[in-house]
């Protein structure tokens, strides 16, 4: 099975860095996902990590240590419009039809404050 | 390109009373999914399909059947409601060709309430 863990919330003060923490434990990994869900919307999609190392996309980072079953999502320059929601997801194991199953963590909800 | 869109948006129904959920995408994408989405905890799959006509259970599959008879289209059937169901439900789907990633895309919610 998959089991993921993350803060529940955070508050981070705009202009700042913020660092989201996801550790999970599966019994097969083949990716692990970040997403962002603004209160009432749908999640979309931030980044996506299957090597070590960290993954870089603007002012978003996302990064990845398989062995330690870790990843982080790192916010720079903290916007108001920031505030959200930010899903850990991973991807593992052979479901029928060679579907890897994705499993969602419970999300960090994030309020970036003045 | 509309991408993944559900109908309706919202819904209140009765116990006992049954309905369908809509979902239809535009990308040509082979994996669809319904979720659910209750506050403390996260989204969690009910059904998911591979591909036109084939259907799974995900990790909460009772009380739900669902159906794909088109490709572009994923339905999500409650056959008899019940207030445990109340919740925010979300389809998504993803291209099989991006196996490497895999990126869901998903729809805007259908908000259910089950009096």
């Amino acid at each position: 099975g998959q089991n993921i863990d993350q803060p529940t919330e955070m508050t981070a003060t705009e202009g700042a860095i913020v660092q989201i923490n996801c550790t999970y434990q599966t019994s097969g990994f083949n990716g692990l996902f970040w997403y962002q869900q603004h209160a009432g919307e749908a999640p979309t999609f931030l980044s996506y990590n299957v090597l070590d190392g960290l993954e870089e996309k603007g002012r978003f980072s996302s990064f990845l240590s398989r062995s330690k079953g870790y990843s982080y999502l790192l916010l720079k320059e903290l916007q108001m419009k920031d505030s959200a929601s930010y899903l850990c997801a991973v991807r593992g194991g052979l479901n029928s039809g060679g579907y890897q199953k994705v499993t969602f963590g419970t999300g960090t909800k994030l309020q970036v404050i003045p | 390109n509309a991408g993944v869109t559900q109908t309706p948006k919202f819904r209140v129904l009765k116990t006992g009373q049954s309905m369908t959920l809509l979902c239809a995408q535009d990308m040509n994408h082979e994996y669809m999914y319904w979720y659910r989405q209750d506050p403390g905890m996260g989204l969690r799959l009910i059904h998911y399909s591979v591909g036109e006509g084939t259907t799974a259970k995900g990790e909460v599959p009772d009380g739900y059947n669902v159906s794909r008879l088109k490709k572009q289209n994923f339905l999500l059937g409650l056959e008899s409601a019940a207030p445990s169901q109340t919740s925010v439900y979300f389809c998504a789907s993803s291209s099989r060709l991006a196996e490497s990633t895999d990126t869901q895309y998903f729809g805007p919610g259908t908000r259910l309430t089950v009096l």
